[in-house]
Formats: structure tokens, sequence, C-alpha cells
């Protein structure tokens, strides 16, 4: 399967303020997510993003909150954007290919955002 | 949606000792993957365990085995000779068959491996 460089690892954030989150895959990949996970739970799906296209958001999820960029099939960004305590949480970026094997999700390390 | 469930908050083996995580999910469709992902305190999900539902034969990798029963859509995880490298966040996932298809994961189960 693929290697998924996130960045930042974690980050300490102002209200009001934003931050990107950049995903890099060592290999093409058809479709990536991301994903948000809240202290002690599971992950709940933003947003799939393919490349060429806008990116399909969840319920409760939009795109002025949560802008996301695919530009090529190997980089997606994630921002979060006016952010409050409320989105102090780990962002994953995920991503699935058919060559990784029976649609296999695979994972970066994640971001750890705490908005203070 | 699909719904994954797992009733097991938290469990805990004693090493090198067996342990059996449960998760039960709900769906109308016939052709679908369910997944065994691990997080530990690193926080990097990880593959453990794949299952075609197509397959009648229970998925192995080393240690950790399942027990797939798809009349009752149910998909355990065995880990066998627990070692503390096992304590982490076990999530159930499933996923339909077919491209463009989310994941949807379980709410995870905590295990402490005692020494």
């Amino acid at each position: 399967s693929a290697v998924i460089s996130q960045k930042p690892s974690r980050d300490i954030c102002q209200r009001g303020t934003s931050l990107t989150i950049q995903c890099q895959v060592d290999s093409q990949v058809t479709m990536m997510f991301w994903y948000r996970q809240q202290p002690g739970q599971s992950l709940t799906l933003i947003a799939t993003a393919n490349q060429g296209s806008e990116a399909t958001y969840e319920s409760g999820f939009v795109i002025d909150k949560f802008p996301i960029s695919r530009p090529n099939l190997t980089f997606s960004t994630l921002t979060v954007s006016n952010m409050s305590p409320e989105d102090s949480s780990i962002y994953l970026c995920s991503a699935t290919n058919p060559g990784f094997g029976a649609n296999v999700l695979t994972f970066g390390a994640g971001s750890r955002l705490t908005v203070l | 949606a699909q719904t994954v469930t797992q009733s097991q908050p938290e469990m805990s083996v004693q090493e090198a000792e067996t342990v059996t995580l449960s998760c039960t999910y709900d769906t109308s469709e016939s052709d679908y993957y369910l997944f065994w992902y691990k997080q530990p305190p690193s926080r990097q999900m990880i593959l453990v365990i794949r299952q075609e539902a197509y397959k009648q034969q229970n998925a192995t990798e080393n240690r950790f085995s399942v027990n797939f029963q798809k009349a009752a859509k149910s998909f355990s995880l065995k880990i066998s000779d627990s070692q503390l490298g096992d304590a982490a966040m076990y999530f159930c996932a499933y996923r339909s068959a077919g491209t463009g298809n989310q994941f949807y994961f379980g709410t995870g189960t905590s295990l402490t491996v005692i020494p």
C-alpha cells in the first residue's frame, strides 16, 4: 500500500484563525478522504476529494468551513477555517486505490489540532 | 447508511492469552468488505485484517483471525498470544463493493494488554 505523509502533525491555533493541513501520497491514488476524529471518538468522514472535481462533503460539513483542494493524484489539502475550540480534533487524511487490494483504506498519521 | 456497532468500549487481556473483539453491522447489500483497523497511541491507523463478503473462509493474518458470520452480520476479531504491542484502539469498518463507496467505522474498542 501507499505511504501517506501529513503535516503538520500537531498545532496549537488561536480562535478565529485558519490552518491548512497537507497530505502527500507516495503514489497516484484515485480517491482521497478527510476524516475528523474527536477525542475518544470514532472517525467521521468530512469529505471525499477526487482529482479534477469539487470535493463531496458529508452532512454537517460545508465547503466554507472545510475547503479542500486536490490539484493532482498525489496531493490534497484540508483547511479548517475560522477555528473555534470545537474544531479541536485529529484530522486524518486517507486514500484508496484499486492497486492497494480489496479497496483498502490507507491513512496518514493524522494532524492533532488544538484551538485555544 | 450502513451502521457498524462495536458493543465493547473497553477490553483487557493478559499477555499471551486470547481475546475476541465483537463487531456487528447492518446492511442490505450482499457484496461488501469488512476490515479491522488498529490505532495505537501514535494515532497511525493500521490495517489489521480484511474480509471479502463473498468469501466463506475466515481471513487470518498471523495471530489475528476473524469469525465472519454473514447471515448474522457479525465480524469478530480474535487476537491470539496477545502481546504488549497489541494494546490500541481497534475499529471495525465496512465498505460496500464498487468504487466511490465510503467506509463506515464503528466506535472502537480500547484493548489493554496486561503484562
